[in-house]
């Protein structure tokens, strides 16, 4: 159960997009097609913001997307607004009602 | 609305015992499935144990298995988490998280902070 590897951090100004990588292995991340992603802000609970890898749940804006190929799933962030700046975390079954998360990304809006 | 009401943390010695609780309201929580994660001071978030709707089935991640027993009382809407063998890098705010029958955690309480520290 090690965890996936996103980068630390990432970047970008008002208006631009973003992506942020999230590396697994074939026993999680390519072995099933459940990749979800969470948004937590400072002091505040994790938010579901995309499951099934890209599917997004009612409310979430359209501006969170999100795709996956081989062993990597990958969040994008379109038309950066302040209110995106938060960590994000990916997380993926790994079988038998186990789960892994990603280390985190902080997302600094410029 | 959902609403998932975490308790029971607290500073505990290592070596120590713990039971959390988190009590459900605003759904039929009898039909979910229910999780733990943790999230360690700093840190990212990391899953911890696993049960069935029913009860009768449970899974825990590696670095606590064998210490923590996830187990819950339908009748009461409430999911606990017995922790033993405390240790110092089991500190860390404490969340339960509703599976909404599928493959990820829809909804989060706002935590219990545990403490392992002598």
């Amino acid at each position: 159960q090690s965890a996936l590897t996103q980068p630390a951090s990432v970047s970008g100004s008002p208006g631009q997009s973003i992506t942020i990588s999230c590396a697994g292995t074939s026993s999680d991340v390519g072995s099933y097609d459940l990749v979800s992603w969470y948004q937590q802000h400072p002091g505040k609970v994790p938010k579901l913001m995309i499951y099934e890898v890209a599917k997004r749940p009612s409310g979430i804006s359209s501006r969170f997307s999100a795709s996956k190929s081989g062993n990597t799933a990958s969040l994008t962030i379109s038309g950066l607004q302040a209110e995106d700046e938060a960590d994000y975390y990916c997380c993926s079954y790994a079988g038998s009602s186990t789960w892994v998360f990603g280390g985190g990304t902080k997302l600094t809006v410029l | 609305e959902v609403q998932l009401v975490e308790s029971g943390g607290g500073l505990v010695q290592p070596g120590g015992s713990l039971r959390l609780s988190c009590a459900a309201s605003g759904f039929t929580f009898s039909n979910y499935e229910m999780n733990w994660v943790r999230q360690a001071p700093g840190k990212g978030l990391e899953w911890v144990s696993y049960i069935s709707s029913s009860g009768s089935t449970m899974y825990y991640g590696d670095s606590v298995k064998g210490r923590f027993t996830i187990s819950r009382d339908n009748a009461k809407n409430s999911l606990y988490l017995q922790m033993s063998s405390l240790r110092a890098e089991d500190t860390a705010v404490y969340y339960c998280a509703r599976q909404p029958g599928e493959f990820h955690f829809d909804s989060w309480g706002l935590g219990t902070l545990v403490t392992v520290s002598s």
